[in-house]
């Protein structure tokens, strides 16, 4: 499981609420990335860390601000969370060296907002 | 960016082949993977194919690439109960960011 875990597992908050979800991992990845499932879409990537304070958005980054201090730990916060944002939220890493990388998933946060 | 498409549902028999299917725009896509989820879990690499490659075997798995169509298959041999899952295709561009496509939805029968 790459020594991935997330928390909390489930959450369930109102709208306008501020939430932060944590990923923490223990084998010193350098890459970490946090992604929203939702049905017929796959999984979107919401923004990703390549080193403690590096970071960068991806497709679905709107309303969600991220941060990282130290290499094993990495938030997502959403600011005032909205009823759009109610999804299953996916922590990885990438692991790998030279010409393949593999990603690899946490057991996601199932966040509802109400 | 890339679209990656998948159909969204398969039922086979116990013991039957399942082939899933996957088609992806960027040609550039440097490497095509294939994930696995439970109900309630997160997704499990399955295997991954280089796009210099067009076949890669691992176990009751092949998979299979063709580079001109942009499609990407992967069969499972003697389908188990426990293979019911939704599996998802993904490429991934020269910066290592994965596209994923919808899933495709195994049931297997007794």
């Amino acid at each position: 499981d790459a020594g991935i875990t997330q928390s909390p597992r489930h959450k369930v908050t109102e709208t306008g609420t501020p939430v932060t979800l944590r990923c923490h991992q223990t084998e010193n990845h350098r890459y970490m990335y946090w992604y929203r499932q939702d049905p017929g879409h796959g999984l979107r990537l919401i923004h990703y860390s390549y080193g403690v304070k590096d970071t960068d958005k991806g497709e679905v980054s709107d309303g969600y601000s991220v941060s990282r201090s130290k290499t094993e730990d990495f938030l997502l916060t959403l600011e005032s969370a909205t009823s759009s944002q109610t999804s299953v939220y996916f922590c990885a890493i990438r692991s790998g060296t030279g010409a393949s990388y593999e990603q690899y998933f946490g057991p996601g946060t199932r966040l509802t907002v109400t | 960016g890339e679209d990656v498409e998948q159909s969204l549902f398969l039922s086979v028999r116990e013991g039957d082949s399942s082939v899933i299917n996957c088609t992806y725009t960027d040609s550039s896509s440097t490497y095509l993977y294939w994930y696995k989820q439970e109900p309630g879990a997160g997704l499990q690499l399955l295997t991954y194919i280089f796009s210099n490659m067009d076949m890669k075997q691992d176990q009751r798995l092949t998979v299979l690439l063709n580079k001109k169509d942009k499609h990407l298959s992967l069969r499972i041999a003697d389908t188990q109960t426990g293979d019911s899952a939704i599996y998802f295709c993904a490429g991934s561009n020269a910066g290592n960011m994965l596209t994923f496509g919808g899933g495709t939805r195994l049931m297997v029968k007794p």
